[in-house]
C-alpha cells in the first residue's frame, strides 16, 4: 500500500511566522503535490514536483515556497504565514508519466490543519 | 483549460436510497475522469476512474459511474446508501499526455449526508 504521512494533523501559527509542512511518500513515487483545501472552494494545487529539486507552481503558489531535495520528501514553506492561509493542507504523489493509467491516481496524505492567529 | 462542475454542494439520502452525486466537465479532448471519496478526518482516496474502454466503471463500496460522452458527463451511483458513505466526494479530470496537462483539476466538492 502507498503510504503517505504529514508531519502534522493539526498546527497553530501566529501571524508571520515561518511555518514548515513535511510530506514523506514510501512509495518511489516521482511526482508530489501540495494542495489546499477550503470549504466550497475544492482542492486548490498550491505547487507540485515532478523529480528532486524541481517544482513546478500550481494555481495559487503566492505566499507558498516549496522544498524537495529527496525524492520520498516534499516540504511546503509558508515564509511569512497570514490568517488567509489558515487552511487544511493535503499532499499527493503519483508515479511519473509514462506508466499507463497509474500515473494519473494520486496517493493523498491525512492533511495538515494549519490555523493562523 | 479543463474544468469540472459537480452540481450540489450538500447532497442528503436516507440509509437504503440510491446515491446520485453529479459531474460534468469541460474538453476539447477526451478526458480522463475520477472520482475521490475523503472520510472526516481524512485524505482522498480513488473511488473509481474512466480512462478509456467501458464506459460504465465499478468501483469500490458499490458506486459506479458512466461516463457520457454526449453530455459531458460522469455521474457518480451507488444503489443503497449506507451510512459509512457519508464523505465528501471529489470529481476529477485530467487529460493523456498529447491531450492537455496530467494534473487533475478537481471540483468543489459534494458533501453526502445519509439519514437512518
Amino acid at each position: 500500500d502507498v503510504k503517505v504521512t504529514q508531519s502534522s494533523r493539526y498546527l497553530v501559527k501566529r501571524t508571520g511566522e515561518k511555518v514548515f509542512l513535511e510530506c514523506v511518500q514510501d512509495m518511489d513515487h516521482e511526482n508530489m503535490f501540495w494542495y489546499r483545501q477550503d470549504p466550497g472552494l475544492g482542492l486548490r494545487l498550491i505547487y507540485f514536483s515532478y523529480d528532486v529539486k524541481m517544482k513546478e507552481k500550481g494555481d495559487i503558489p503566492e505566499g507558498y515556497s516549496v522544498s524537495r531535495e529527496k525524492k520520498e520528501r516534499f516540504s511546503l514553506i509558508l515564509e511569512s504565514a497570514s490568517t488567509n492561509q489558515t487552511s487544511m493542507y493535503l499532499c499527493a504523489s503519483s508515479l511519473r508519466l509514462g506508466q499507463g493509467d497509474l500515473s494519473y491516481e494520486q496517493y493523498f496524505g491525512p492533511g495538515t490543519r494549519l490555523t493562523v492567529t | 483549460a479543463q474544468s469540472v462542475t459537480q452540481l450540489g454542494s450538500h447532497v442528503s439520502v436516507s440509509e437504503g436510497a440510491l446515491v446520485l452525486l453529479r459531474c460534468n466537465y469541460s474538453s476539447s479532448v477526451p478526458p480522463y475522469l475520477f472520482w475521490y471519496v475523503q472520510y472526516p478526518n481524512q485524505g482522498l482516496q480513488l473511488l473509481l476512474k474512466y480512462t478509456t474502454g467501458a464506459t460504465l466503471v465499478k468501483g469500490i463500496n458499490g458506486f459506479e459511474a458512466e461516463f457520457k460522452k454526449s453530455e459531458t458527463s460522469f455521474h457518480l451511483t451507488k444503489p443503497s446508501a449506507h451510512m459509512s458513505d457519508a464523505a465528501e466526494y471529489f470529481c476529477a479530470v485530467s487529460y493523456p499526455p498529447s491531450g492537455g496537462s496530467y494534473i487533475p483539476t478537481f471540483g468543489r466538492g459534494t458533501s453526502l449526508i445519509v439519514h437512518p
